[in-house]
């Protein structure tokens, strides 16, 4: 069965204070992995899509990084609205439409 | 740009009650997809759908079904409420082929009295 763990559960920074966030995981064959931020009684908002080990993907003060086991989002320089949960998906090489096999989050609090 | 559309947005309905959730994904994706997320929990799958029909099925209760409809929108009709049922609910859509991204909606929330 696919799982997917996420660490640390939370996380308070310093604006301007960098970090990394870690997704480990298991999975049947890989199609993608998937980080998504998720604001509190909202839906996850797609952030980057990761297919291969050694791929690397970047959106403003965000980095998501792949390898075999685990992915990275670093996070540098943040500020204060970059705080939210961040998921960690995956979804296996089984058929068209196949699930989202998520993590618990990390919970992220950027203060000033 | 056009998200992904719910309705409605906030349901409150008592034990033992019926409710129909309603999901219009993005013009032009042909994937539908349910996940169920309670409190402090990860959004959990349900069911999908990959042009109208079922694609794979997760931990969707007997008392739930879902069908997607010929102009692609989907409803989750859920019977026999139970007070456990309450949580949010998304609608995630995609183009399956195409990254396999899902787009998800701004969830319905249901809460079961």
């Amino acid at each position: 069965e696919d799982q997917v763990t996420q660490s640390p559960e939370a996380l308070r920074l310093q604006e301007g204070e960098s970090s990394s966030l870690n997704c480990s995981y298991t999975v049947s064959g890989l199609r993608g992995l998937f980080w998504y931020r998720q604001d509190p009684g909202k839906g996850p908002e797609f952030l980057f899509t990761l297919y291969s080990a050694g791929e690397e993907k970047e959106k403003e003060r965000l980095k998501a990084t792949l390898t075999k086991k685990e992915s990275f989002l670093h996070i540098t320089a943040p500020k204060p609205e970059d705080s939210a949960t961040y998921l960690c998906a995956v979804q296996a090489i089984t058929g068209t439409a196949s699930k989202l096999t998520f993590g618990t989050g990390t919970r992220l609090q950027v203060t000033l | 740009a056009a998200g992904v559309i719910q309705s409605p947005r906030h349901l409150i309905k008592e034990k033992r009650e019926t409710a129909t959730l309603k999901c219009y994904p993005i013009p032009r994706h042909d994937t539908v997809y349910w996940y169920q997320q309670g409190p402090g929990q990860d959004p959990q799958f349900l069911i999908s759908f990959y042009e109208k029909m079922q694609s794979d099925k997760g931990s969707i209760p007997d008392r739930f079904s879902a069908q997607q409809f010929s102009d692609y929108h989907s409803e989750l009709n859920m019977s026999s409420l139970e007070l456990g049922d309450s949580a949010l609910y998304f609608c995630a859509s995609g183009l399956a082929g195409a990254g396999n991204e899902q787009f998800f909606g701004p969830g319905t929330r249901l809460t079961v009295l």
